[in-house]
């Protein structure tokens, strides 16, 4: 069975820093292109990066362009994500995300909830 | 960036009856690359359809999706009570992908 667990979600002052990590399991890690999404509790689903399945290649949207970095270990199959400078806007729950096929994210996490508050 | 845009924000339906969710895309999707997701409160995301019409495995019949270009479609034949939930449609023909802003479908 599939399984995605994040981790690493919490309360943060702004301009502080945070590691999530999304731990996978009941497949080949290593073989699948990942997807970080965040949710603000009450709102809708927001595309925030992605990384291949070598980690070769990443991307981001440009509201956190610079202040995160996706990353991913394929020997401890797990997924990363730092965030620094982080501000209230980025309080939400982060999703990680398998990719199948063309591009549709056919697994999730249960999601792990970041609060950027002083 | 291809901005998708749901309607309606609300659908208020019995169970039973038929759900027709839309999702307008500001610019073509290249290749129907479309999906349908359901979220209940507290829970991740579902995928449901991609590629505009397939169903995602393990999805029942009920749960259709159809179009391609700019207007694609979500169809419940017949709600039952656990589909009374909140449904995205997004876009993986570009990047970045994005997400339309969610049909709520409640029980009437």
């Amino acid at each position: 069975e599939v399984q995605l667990v994040e981790s690493g979600g919490g309360l943060v002052q702004p301009g502080g820093s945070l590691r999530l990590s999304c731990a996978a399991s009941g497949f080949t890690f290593s073989g699948y292109w990942m997807h970080w999404v965040r949710q603000v509790p009450g709102k809708g689903l927001v595309w925030v990066s992605r990384i291949s399945s070598d980690g070769s290649s990443t991307i981001y949207a440009d509201a956190v362009k610079g202040r995160f970095i996706i990353s991913r270990d394929n020997a401890k199959n797990t997924l990363h994500l730092q965030m620094s400078s982080l501000r209230a806007e980025d309080t939400a729950i982060y999703y990680c995300a398998r990719v199948f096929g063309a591009g549709q994210f056919d697994s999730w996490g249960q999601g792990t909830l970041v609060t950027v508050s002083s | 960036e291809i901005v998708l845009t749901q309607s309606p924000g609300t659908l208020s339906l019995s169970p039973g009856e038929r759900a027709t969710l839309s999702c307008r895309a500001s610019q073509s999707v290249t290749s129907s690359y479309l999906a349908w997701y359901q979220q209940k409160p507290g829970q991740a995301p579902r995928l449901l359809i991609y590629g505009a019409s397939n169903r995602a495995t393990g999805i029942p019949e009920r749960f259709s999706g159809s179009g391609s270009g700019t207007d694609f479609t979500l169809t419940i034949s017949r709600l039952e009570p656990e589909d009374f939930a909140v449904y995205y449609c997004q876009q993986y023909a570009g990047s970045p992908r994005t997400f339309g802003q969610g049909t709520k479908v409640e029980i009437k």
